[in-house]
């Protein structure tokens, strides 16, 4: 089994680009989440999912928006990326919204 | 508003017991996890107590007390390989929605 699996692994971007990060999940969970960590403030919420078609703002949604197109399949958008952007980016799903399975993450730099 | 507090660092040798403590603010509590993050992996689920009491799985117990907004995270025959970053995370009801906000970690060295 996959689990859940995002991509890419890593990224550069120049400030003021656009990029899509993927999270796909083969759980069949109906929660999804997309989450930043930076050093020292642990994991933060940016926008989830309670099903296909839903999507909510989290702790730090600025910046950001997301899809849910498909149950399996959820979307990260930063618009126009910010050194502020630079962090780690973690997806998790979940069957029941308690026991959370993380992807690998994926490493952003914006310079 | 919601938080959560958590030592940053907690340092202690191989086959010792070491107790990781989380205090917690929030509305809509619903439960409290713990994750273990190794560095430059994924967070992983180690349990999640919604009750009052202890929870035991092998050598990981958590322990919870909801009138005190406490609980801790309780790891005994300590290895090399416990080394890692451990969260904990308060499952909360807020917008209709439920979800986890996450503190921000302690750092666990274990030392031979």
């Amino acid at each position: 089994n996959a689990g859940v699996t995002q991509t890419p692994k890593f990224r550069v971007l120049k400030t003021g680009q656009s990029m899509t990060l993927l999270c796909a999940q083969d759980m069949n969970h109906e929660y999804m989440y997309w989450y930043r960590q930076d050093p020292g403030m642990g994991l933060r919420l940016i926008h989830y999912s309670v099903g296909e078609g839903t999507t909510a703002k989290g702790e730090v949604p600025d910046g950001y928006n997301v899809s849910r197109l498909k149950k399996q399949n959820f979307l990260l958008g930063l618009e126009s990326a910010a050194p502020s952007q630079t962090s780690v980016y973690f997806c998790a799903s979940s069957e029941d919204g308690y026991g959370y399975t993380f992807g690998s993450g994926t490493r952003l730099t914006v310079v | 508003g919601q938080s959560l507090e958590q030592p940053s660092e907690v340092t202690a040798v191989e086959g010792a017991i070491v107790q990781i403590n989380c205090t917690y603010q929030t509305s809509g509590f619903y439960g409290l996890s713990w994750y273990q993050q190794h560095d430059g992996g994924a967070p992983t689920f180690l349990s999640y107590n919604a009750l009052d009491g202890l929870e035991e799985t092998g050598r990981f117990s958590s322990f919870l007390s909801r009138s005190d907004s406490y609980g801790y995270l309780l790891l005994q025959e300590l290895q090399m390989k416990d080394s890692a970053s451990y969260f904990c995370a308060v499952r909360s009801l807020s917008g209709g929605y439920n979800k986890l906000i996450f503190g921000a970690g302690t750092r666990l060295a274990v030392h031979p």
